[in-house]
């Protein structure tokens, strides 16, 4: 099983609809978890960090932990073709290494 | 700030050649980080360092070496070049405190063994 397990995708939604992604964890020690937004051929950005359980909303985006479930997901609220990328989802693990999921594709379409 | 740099952006190098990947930071983090991302894939830990002179194996350590010397720098070693070895190798610095803190990268450096 891994750490990180994402839905490799290609997730695809209309420009305006909702776009909801979705990653579980199996270290239940994990206590902070990251989504990261990666452009073809570029560098992992940080999007969202949430370290608690609940909700956490930054503009369109909104980060979902349930610990209970080992349950991580991400929404994008209002999806531009510009949110089209790969969105890497990360655990920190014990001695402050984060491990990534493969990361979902998701696709915009105007 | 330059953030964190890396060189080379590229190389192709032979099976069996060596070569080092430099990273610098500016930004005075304590922790920096390797890591390598094959296509379609996450990215995996190699090596990590939390201070000048100390070094921890990741994830995928093996047919890499590492030193740190001062804070800004953090080279990554590949001493015997193999075919699996191709990859995106990614630099990453964050500043040290509470567990979370985001971690900065660097451009990247695409590398091909023939």
């Amino acid at each position: 099983q891994k750490e990180v397990e994402q839905n490799s995708g290609p997730l695809s939604v209309p420009e305006g609809a909702i776009a909801s992604l979705n990653c579980t964890y199996s270290d239940r020690g994990s206590q902070s978890f990251f989504w990261y937004r990666q452009y073809s051929g570029k560098s992992p950005e940080l999007i969202m960090s949430i370290y608690s359980n609940g909700d956490k909303e930054d503009g369109r985006f909104t980060a979902q932990l349930n610990k209970a479930s080992q349950y991580v997901s991400l929404l994008i609220r209002d999806s531009q073709p510009s949110d089209s990328a790969t969105y890497l989802c990360a655990a920190l693990k014990h001695g402050n290494k984060l491990v990534f999921g493969a990361g979902t594709i998701l696709r915009v379409k105007s | 700030n330059a953030g964190v740099t890396q060189t080379p952006k590229f190389r192709i190098l032979k099976i069996g050649q060596s070569m080092t990947l430099q990273c610098t930071q500016d930004m005075n983090h304590n922790y920096m980080y390797w890591y390598r991302q094959d296509p379609g894939m996450g990215l995996k830990l190699i090596y990590y360092s939390v201070g000048a002179g100390i070094t921890d194996k990741g994830e995928v350590p093996n047919g890499y070496n590492v030193s740190r010397s001062t804070t800004e720098d953090f080279p990554l070693r590949l001493e015997l070049a193999a075919p699996s070895q191709t990859s995106v190798y990614f630099c990453a610095s964050r500043p040290p405190g509470l567990a979370g803190i985001e971690q900065y990268f660097g451009p990247g450096t695409r590398l091909t063994v023939t």
